[in-house]
Order: structure tokens, then sequence, then C-alpha cells
């Protein structure tokens, strides 16, 4: 099955320990998105492609990067990760266009000691 | 500034009917969808409304007014299943996604 796969579904770092999530697609997708999920809130987006084009959101902070070598395969860095760093990180693709929905992974859990 | 306001938290009963309401305050409107998604999972994609009016898709439909900025997600014969939370997200004039908080749905037997 086409699917959206993160890894791991689980991560425990240590205050400014860098870290890298990631995400695979065999849906080939245009589009890969990386949100940030806390409780209770809006799920915030933090980057997204459209092929290799890289957009960065205007409040993502700098602690924060992405790489995406090729169309299935997409990275999220945390260089030094803070307490409030501590989150569920979501990978979604799309096909791009209006009306098309959003493909989620199940999400990495991010725990910061 | 952009704004998508659903309640937080809801409680229903197994077997009856629940409407989830969505309103928004966005720069532009380029469609609404609904996702569902349960503790600890991915949100799943449950429907898109662009045009004025009721989307029926099984036991779930999704209505749209644009003049009033709202949408609302009906849930008939609610199952146990059925307990998740359920996101809100309009697309505005740039075809960017913004995201209501959810709405936690408690189904009781």
């Amino acid at each position: 099955d086409a699917m959206v796969i993160q890894n791991p579904r689980y991560q425990v770092t240590q205050f400014g320990k860098p870290v890298t999530l990631s995400c695979s697609q065999t849906l080939n997708h245009n589009v890969m998105y990386w949100y940030q999920q806390k409780s209770s809130q809006a799920q915030k987006l933090l980057f997204h492609y459209y092929d290799k084009d890289f957009n960065n959101e205007a409040d993502t902070p700098d602690n924060f990067q992405s790489r995406r070598p090729n169309t299935s395969f997409c990275f999220l860095d945390i260089r030094s990760p803070g307490l409030g760093d501590a989150a569920m990180y979501l990978c979604a693709t799309s096909p791009g266009g209006t009306s098309s929905p959003l493909h989620f992974g199940n999400g990495t859990r991010l725990t910061v000691t | 500034g952009q704004n998508i306001d659903q309640p937080t938290e809801m409680t229903a009963t197994e077997g009856a009917i629940v409407q989830i309401n969505c309103t928004y305050q966005t720069s532009g409107f380029n469609g609404l969808f609904w996702y569902q998604q349960h503790a600890g999972e991915a949100p799943t994609f449950l429907s898109y409304n662009v045009l004025d009016g009721l989307e029926e898709k099984g036991r779930f439909s999704s209505f749209l007014s644009r003049s009033k900025g709202y949408s609302y997600l009906l849930l008939k014969e609610l199952q146990m299943k059925d307990s998740a939370s359920y996101l809100c997200a309009v697309k505005d004039s740039n075809y960017q996604l913004i995201w209501g908080a959810g709405t936690k749905l408690i189904i009781k037997p």
C-alpha cells in the first residue's frame, strides 16, 4: 500500500542534543510538509517542499532545518532541542492541487529530557 | 489575522448524532477540509467542501456556508470507534492551510 512512513515513532533526546526525524513516501507526491503538533493547539506548519523548492514558514525557529534529498525522503533536523520542542511531528504529502487532501504519516513523538 | 474556531471537546452517546461546528475568518477561501485523528495516530481525510451545501459520505456529512464562514461535520449512528479529534482546516487565498485546534469527541456507551 502506498503510504507515508515516519521514523522513529518515538524519539527521546537530551536538551541541546541534535536530533533528526525522517519521513518517506511511496505516493510519489510532489509536495511534502512538516508540522509540529502540540496538545490542544492547532498544528503548526514548519516547512514545505514543492518538489525541490523549499518554503520556510516565517515563524519557524532557526533551530529547525529540513532536507529533501529526493522525492521520496524528507528529514527534519532540530539542531539544539529545547524543552519547548517536545511535541508530535507530523510529515504529510500531497500531489498538489486545491482540492487534494494531505496524507499524513503516523508522526514522531519527541521527548526532550 | 486568520482564525479557525472549533469547540475544544464534545461528548455524545453511542448510536446518537453529533454536530461539530467550525467557524473561520481567513483571507480568501479555497475550500474546507475535515480530518479525523485518533489519539497517537495520523490525521486521516474525511471530507472537502468548496461550494455551499451538504456533502454526504455514509455516516458522515459535511456542510458549508461560505457567506457565514461556517461549516459543520455531522456524525450519525455514533460508534465507539468515532471517539477521536476532528480537525477543521481552510485553504486561504494563497492556498495555505489554516488549521483549527481540533474538537475532541468522546463517545459514551
